[in-house]
């Protein structure tokens, strides 16, 4: 069965409008997740390490003010995409790393992604 | 020069061929490996891990050459349900152990 949820699996709205999707581990707890984000025919990218009782860390490039995150419990990170614009429509996928790491083993497990398009 | 480079492809070949693909990273201090799988619209999928002396599993075959920093994936026998989007992903450790995926290798297997 499934590892990680994510949560809507499509969104569609408005310019301007702000976007929640939510991450969830299903099987064990996290400390740790990621968040990345994939355009047509591009590398998943990773934007943000969501650290659970502490602030997310943001790769370079990406605006922490309009990608916020919170590490909401040992099973939830949420990303909301703020004032979201046709440029942020893309592919989000979050992931846990392997149980009982930090990622330091390099396997993680990805949510089925939440496809996202700005009008 | 990117941090992991592949070859886009696409790959098409009959059902039953082998075919290989490549993969370069930049980062000499990288300490992990791995092929991923990506159907079409869906999430990666760990597909196997690469270690130094080469692994197998069933119909695939991947290799490491750190002193080259190339990683191959051979697919033998290929089947229907081999197309898709193979992504060599590489973790350079660090104390995030970031993941980073290259733009992926398109396969097609026709029947």
């Amino acid at each position: 069965g499934a590892v990680v949820s994510q949560h809507p699996s499509r969104v569609i709205c408005k310019s301007g409008t702000s976007v929640k999707i939510e991450c969830r581990s299903l099987d064990f707890q996290a400390t740790t997740m990621f968040w990345y984000r994939q355009f047509p025919k591009q590398s998943l990218m990773l934007m943000a390490t969501s650290n659970e009782g502490s602030k997310a860390t943001y790769e370079q490039g990406v605006e922490k003010d309009k990608f916020l995150i919170n590490h909401a419990s040992l099973t939830l990170s949420t990303l909301t995409v703020t004032s979201a614009h046709p440029e942020d429509s893309s592919f989000y996928i979050c992931s846990v790393p392997s149980r009982g790491t930090s990622g330091g083993s390099g396997t993680q497990y990805f949510g089925p992604g939440t496809r996202l398009l700005v009008l | 020069r990117k941090e992991v480079e592949q070859d886009p492809g696409p790959f098409n070949v009959p059902e039953g061929a082998t075919v290989a693909f490549n993969c370069t990273y930049s980062n000499s201090a990288s300490q992990s490996f791995f092929w991923y799988r990506q159907d079409c619209r869906k999430e990666p999928k760990l597909l196997m891990s690469v270690y130094s002396s080469g692994n197998e599993d069933g119909r695939f075959t991947a290799q490491l050459n750190r002193a080259s920093q190339y990683i191959s994936l051979l697919i033998r026998d290929s089947k229907l349900s081999d197309s898709a989007t193979y992504l060599c992903v590489v973790n350079s450790g660090g104390s995030n152990y970031k993941l980073t995926f290259g733009k992926g290798t398109l396969l097609t297997v026709n029947p």
